[in-house]
């Protein structure tokens, strides 16, 4: 079954904690993004990552942490350093090289510090 | 600096009454706009983009988008509402003249449809 898969559905951190969120894909896509939902503001880009072994930061990096070793894997690590990090975040990729290819996401992960 | 515009946070329609649900945006190249749905603690469904070409774009569930360049809008339509397509509704744009791939999302607005 091809897609994006994002785990865990659900977590919680406490305070001073890193989390790593992990966000795998099959559909031999090249690009993948790190997006933060948080109600009323839309979508913000974290991190993003055009080929592997090669990432750029988004609009809101501070406190983020992400690495792309494989094609098909890019998880994103909350650090300690990130003093808001409540919120859903969402995982996409994408076939690279035209702007005009679609981005397709995965379920979703609710992080909430406890 | 790209930017997405929705003006409205919220859209309520009577089912079987047609929709509009707005957006403006901004970019330096040619813009590359989607539009994406989210139902409550999901992830996002991509419904259509507008590239080129025909200015009417159609997508999936009976939803359609009109593309007017001097206007900078592409609002999504549907002739006929659903309860059932009570979401969350998200427009985006990529600049064509940026090499990063970055799509940038508007604010969102929700559709309400009701009985």
């Amino acid at each position: 079954d091809g897609g994006i898969t994002q785990s865990p559905k659900y977590l919680f951190r406490k305070e001073g904690q890193n989390v790593t969120l992990s966000c795998e894909q099959n559909l031999n896509h090249d690009a993948m993004y790190w997006y933060r939902q948080d109600p009323g503001q839309g979508l913000r880009l974290i991190y993003y990552s055009q080929i592997v072994n090669d990432f750029q930061k988004g609009d809101i990096a501070e406190g983020y942490s992400v690495s792309r070793e494989k094609k098909e894997s890019f998880p994103l690590t909350v650090t300690s350093a990130q003093k808001n990090p409540t919120a859903f975040y969402l995982c996409a990729s994408s076939i690279e090289g035209f702007p005009g290819n679609t981005i397709y996401f995965g379920e979703g992960s609710w992080l909430t510090v406890v | 600096a790209q930017s997405v515009a929705q003006p409205e946070d919220q859209v309520n329609v009577a089912e079987g009454n047609p929709l509009t649900v707005k957006c403006t945006y901004s970019v330096s190249g040619n813009p590359y706009l989607f539009w994406y749905v989210q139902y409550p603690n999901r992830g996002l469904q991509f419904l259509l983009k507008y590239i080129t070409g025909d200015n009417l774009v159609k997508g999936s569930y009976g939803f359609e988008a009109e593309f007017n360049k001097s206007q900078t809008s592409f609002h999504l339509k549907k002739p006929s509402a659903l309860v059932s397509d009570s979401a969350l509704y998200f427009c985006a744009v990529r600049d064509g003249s940026s090499n990063t791939g970055k799509l940038i999302f508007g604010q969102g607005t929700t559709l309400q449809v009701k009985p």
